[in-house]
Protein backbone atom coordinates (compact mmCIF):
# COMPACT_ATOMS: atom_id res chain seq x y z
CA UNK A 1 0.00 0.00 0.00
CA UNK A 2 2.21 2.76 -1.31
CA UNK A 3 0.73 6.15 1.21
CA UNK A 4 3.10 8.42 -1.19
CA UNK A 5 2.48 8.52 -4.18
CA UNK A 6 4.04 10.63 -7.51
CA UNK A 7 2.23 9.74 -10.71
CA UNK A 8 5.02 10.88 -12.86
CA UNK A 9 8.19 8.64 -12.88
CA UNK A 10 9.77 11.20 -15.12
CA UNK A 11 9.84 14.95 -16.56
CA UNK A 12 11.44 17.38 -18.89
CA UNK A 13 11.96 20.90 -18.84
CA UNK A 14 13.70 23.68 -20.54
CA UNK A 15 15.73 25.55 -18.74
CA UNK A 16 14.33 28.75 -17.83
CA UNK A 17 10.57 27.88 -17.26
CA UNK A 18 8.59 26.38 -14.41
CA UNK A 19 9.13 22.56 -13.39
CA UNK A 20 6.08 21.37 -11.10
CA UNK A 21 6.14 18.06 -9.46
CA UNK A 22 3.69 16.58 -7.57
CA UNK A 23 3.14 13.89 -5.01
CA UNK A 24 -0.26 12.28 -3.46
CA UNK A 25 -0.62 11.03 -0.19
CA UNK A 26 -3.40 8.86 1.47
CA UNK A 27 -2.43 8.88 5.12
CA UNK A 28 -4.53 11.87 7.01
CA UNK A 29 -2.29 11.49 9.44
CA UNK A 30 0.38 12.82 7.95
CA UNK A 31 1.12 16.65 8.85
CA UNK A 32 4.65 17.18 7.67
CA UNK A 33 6.07 16.90 4.22
CA UNK A 34 9.26 17.10 3.01
CA UNK A 35 11.29 16.74 -0.50
CA UNK A 36 14.43 14.93 -1.08
CA UNK A 37 16.82 15.48 -4.22
CA UNK A 38 19.00 12.87 -5.22
CA UNK A 39 21.87 13.36 -7.98
CA UNK A 40 23.62 9.98 -9.45
CA UNK A 41 25.86 8.24 -7.43
CA UNK A 42 24.88 9.79 -4.39
CA UNK A 43 22.11 10.09 -1.38
CA UNK A 44 19.08 11.89 -1.44
CA UNK A 45 19.93 15.50 0.00
CA UNK A 46 16.81 17.32 1.87
CA UNK A 47 15.89 20.10 -0.43
CA UNK A 48 12.81 21.61 1.54
CA UNK A 49 9.70 20.92 3.72
CA UNK A 50 6.44 21.76 5.16
CA UNK A 51 4.19 21.29 8.10
CA UNK A 52 0.41 21.02 7.80
CA UNK A 53 -0.52 24.35 9.25
CA UNK A 54 0.82 26.00 6.66
CA UNK A 55 0.22 26.04 2.51
CA UNK A 56 3.33 27.13 1.38
CA UNK A 57 6.73 27.16 1.51
CA UNK A 58 9.53 28.98 -0.09
CA UNK A 59 12.88 28.93 -0.56
CA UNK A 60 14.99 30.60 -3.02
CA UNK A 61 13.71 29.18 -6.53
CA UNK A 62 12.24 26.31 -4.70
CA UNK A 63 8.61 26.54 -3.18
CA UNK A 64 5.97 23.70 -1.69
CA UNK A 65 2.49 23.86 -1.92
CA UNK A 66 -0.10 21.83 0.31
CA UNK A 67 -3.47 21.03 -0.44
CA UNK A 68 -4.66 18.93 2.44
CA UNK A 69 -8.30 18.90 1.18
CA UNK A 70 -6.54 16.78 -1.83
CA UNK A 71 -3.92 15.60 0.01
CA UNK A 72 -1.55 16.69 -2.53
CA UNK A 73 1.56 18.68 -2.66
CA UNK A 74 3.83 20.22 -5.52
CA UNK A 75 7.61 21.54 -5.92
CA UNK A 76 8.39 24.34 -7.84
CA UNK A 77 11.25 25.49 -9.45
CA UNK A 78 11.45 28.61 -11.09
CA UNK A 79 13.57 29.14 -13.13
CA UNK A 80 14.52 25.43 -13.63
CA UNK A 81 18.49 25.15 -14.15
CA UNK A 82 20.03 22.36 -15.72
CA UNK A 83 21.73 21.29 -12.05
CA UNK A 84 18.56 20.74 -11.27
CA UNK A 85 18.27 17.70 -13.12
CA UNK A 86 17.70 14.84 -10.35
CA UNK A 87 15.06 12.77 -8.57
CA UNK A 88 12.99 14.12 -6.36
CA UNK A 89 11.55 12.46 -3.81
CA UNK A 90 8.46 13.57 -1.61
CA UNK A 91 8.14 12.04 2.01
CA UNK A 92 5.91 12.19 4.74
CA UNK A 93 5.55 12.02 8.22
CA UNK A 94 3.72 13.01 11.79
CA UNK A 95 4.66 13.97 15.01
CA UNK A 96 4.99 11.10 16.85
CA UNK A 97 5.42 8.92 14.13
CA UNK A 98 8.50 6.83 13.72
CA UNK A 99 9.41 7.19 10.73
CA UNK A 100 9.30 9.03 7.32
CA UNK A 101 7.26 7.47 3.92
CA UNK A 102 9.04 8.34 0.97
CA UNK A 103 7.36 8.35 -2.57
CA UNK A 104 8.27 6.28 -5.57
CA UNK A 105 10.19 9.63 -7.02
CA UNK A 106 10.11 11.85 -10.11
CA UNK A 107 13.48 12.29 -12.10
CA UNK A 108 13.43 15.66 -13.94
CA UNK A 109 15.29 16.93 -16.48
CA UNK A 110 16.22 20.28 -17.39
CA UNK A 111 17.17 20.86 -20.61
CA UNK A 112 19.66 23.49 -21.75
CA UNK B 1 34.87 14.02 5.02
CA UNK B 2 32.01 12.83 4.75
CA UNK B 3 29.33 12.94 7.30
CA UNK B 4 27.70 9.17 6.30
CA UNK B 5 29.44 6.71 5.03
CA UNK B 6 28.69 3.61 3.98
CA UNK B 7 31.34 1.06 2.55
CA UNK B 8 31.51 -1.07 0.45
CA UNK B 9 30.38 0.92 -2.72
CA UNK B 10 29.66 -1.59 -4.88
CA UNK B 11 29.33 -5.39 -4.24
CA UNK B 12 28.45 -8.15 -6.65
CA UNK B 13 27.95 -11.82 -5.03
CA UNK B 14 26.31 -14.59 -5.30
CA UNK B 15 22.96 -16.40 -4.55
CA UNK B 16 23.29 -17.74 -0.81
CA UNK B 17 26.29 -15.96 0.06
CA UNK B 18 25.78 -13.97 3.32
CA UNK B 19 27.06 -10.05 2.68
CA UNK B 20 27.22 -7.24 5.29
CA UNK B 21 26.91 -3.26 4.34
CA UNK B 22 28.31 -0.84 6.89
CA UNK B 23 27.51 2.23 7.60
CA UNK B 24 29.35 5.10 10.14
CA UNK B 25 28.62 8.58 10.95
CA UNK B 26 30.29 11.33 12.13
CA UNK B 27 26.84 13.19 13.22
CA UNK B 28 26.61 12.47 16.30
CA UNK B 29 22.84 11.55 16.19
CA UNK B 30 20.83 8.67 17.85
CA UNK B 31 18.69 7.71 14.85
CA UNK B 32 19.98 5.57 12.20
CA UNK B 33 17.93 3.77 8.87
CA UNK B 34 18.75 1.24 6.31
CA UNK B 35 16.61 2.12 2.79
CA UNK B 36 16.80 0.05 -0.04
CA UNK B 37 15.73 2.08 -3.38
CA UNK B 38 14.66 -0.18 -6.53
CA UNK B 39 12.99 1.47 -9.93
CA UNK B 40 9.57 2.61 -9.68
CA UNK B 41 9.70 1.57 -6.13
CA UNK B 42 11.22 4.52 -4.28
CA UNK B 43 12.90 4.41 -0.56
CA UNK B 44 11.47 1.80 1.48
CA UNK B 45 12.52 1.07 4.94
CA UNK B 46 14.06 -1.83 5.76
CA UNK B 47 15.36 -1.76 9.64
CA UNK B 48 15.69 1.71 11.66
CA UNK B 49 17.37 2.26 15.08
CA UNK B 50 16.80 5.08 17.72
CA UNK B 51 20.22 3.65 19.89
CA UNK B 52 22.25 0.98 20.52
CA UNK B 53 19.35 -0.79 22.53
CA UNK B 54 16.24 -0.15 19.93
CA UNK B 55 16.03 -1.50 16.39
CA UNK B 56 13.10 -1.80 14.75
CA UNK B 57 11.61 -3.56 11.29
CA UNK B 58 10.93 -1.46 8.70
CA UNK B 59 8.57 -2.40 6.20
CA UNK B 60 11.02 -4.60 4.27
CA UNK B 61 12.92 -6.44 6.50
CA UNK B 62 12.07 -10.12 5.64
CA UNK B 63 15.90 -11.44 4.43
CA UNK B 64 17.29 -8.68 6.44
CA UNK B 65 19.34 -8.17 9.90
CA UNK B 66 20.88 -5.78 11.28
CA UNK B 67 23.79 -4.50 14.26
CA UNK B 68 23.91 -1.37 16.08
CA UNK B 69 27.60 -1.57 17.18
CA UNK B 70 27.55 2.00 18.36
CA UNK B 71 25.98 5.29 18.56
CA UNK B 72 28.15 5.74 15.23
CA UNK B 73 28.04 2.82 13.58
CA UNK B 74 24.77 0.66 11.99
CA UNK B 75 25.40 -2.67 9.38
CA UNK B 76 23.07 -3.75 7.58
CA UNK B 77 23.25 -7.76 6.89
CA UNK B 78 22.01 -10.33 4.32
CA UNK B 79 22.41 -13.61 5.68
CA UNK B 80 21.41 -15.46 2.10
CA UNK B 81 21.43 -13.80 -0.60
CA UNK B 82 19.03 -13.93 -2.96
CA UNK B 83 18.83 -11.69 -6.61
CA UNK B 84 15.52 -9.91 -6.33
CA UNK B 85 17.97 -8.03 -3.03
CA UNK B 86 19.64 -5.98 -5.88
CA UNK B 87 19.00 -2.82 -4.96
CA UNK B 88 20.41 0.45 -4.24
CA UNK B 89 21.02 0.29 -0.35
CA UNK B 90 21.16 3.74 1.47
CA UNK B 91 22.00 4.28 5.54
CA UNK B 92 20.87 7.54 7.10
CA UNK B 93 20.53 9.62 10.50
CA UNK B 94 19.10 12.04 11.81
CA UNK B 95 18.51 13.53 15.37
CA UNK B 96 15.56 12.62 16.99
CA UNK B 97 11.68 13.43 15.60
CA UNK B 98 11.04 11.59 12.90
CA UNK B 99 10.22 14.89 11.25
CA UNK B 100 13.79 15.84 11.46
CA UNK B 101 15.88 16.12 8.33
CA UNK B 102 17.39 12.61 7.71
CA UNK B 103 21.04 12.61 6.00
CA UNK B 104 22.07 9.86 3.81
CA UNK B 105 24.82 8.40 2.78
CA UNK B 106 26.31 7.96 -0.45
CA UNK B 107 24.74 4.51 -1.26
CA UNK B 108 26.13 0.84 -1.63
CA UNK B 109 25.25 -0.67 -5.19
CA UNK B 110 24.28 -4.50 -4.30
CA UNK B 111 23.93 -6.99 -7.09
CA UNK B 112 22.90 -10.51 -6.68
CA UNK B 113 23.78 -13.07 -9.43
Amino acid sequence: DQQVKQNSPSLSVQEGRISILNCDYTNSMFDYFLWYKKYPAEGPTFLISISSIKDKNEDGRFTVFLNKSAKHLSLHIVPSQPGDSAVYFCAASARGYQKVTFGTGTKLQVIP
Amino acid sequence: DADVTQTPRNRITKTGKRIMLECSQTKGHDRMYWYRQDPGLGLRLIYYSFDVKDINKGEISDGYSVSRQAQAKFSLSLESAIPNQTALYFCATSRTVSTDTQYFGPGTRLTVL
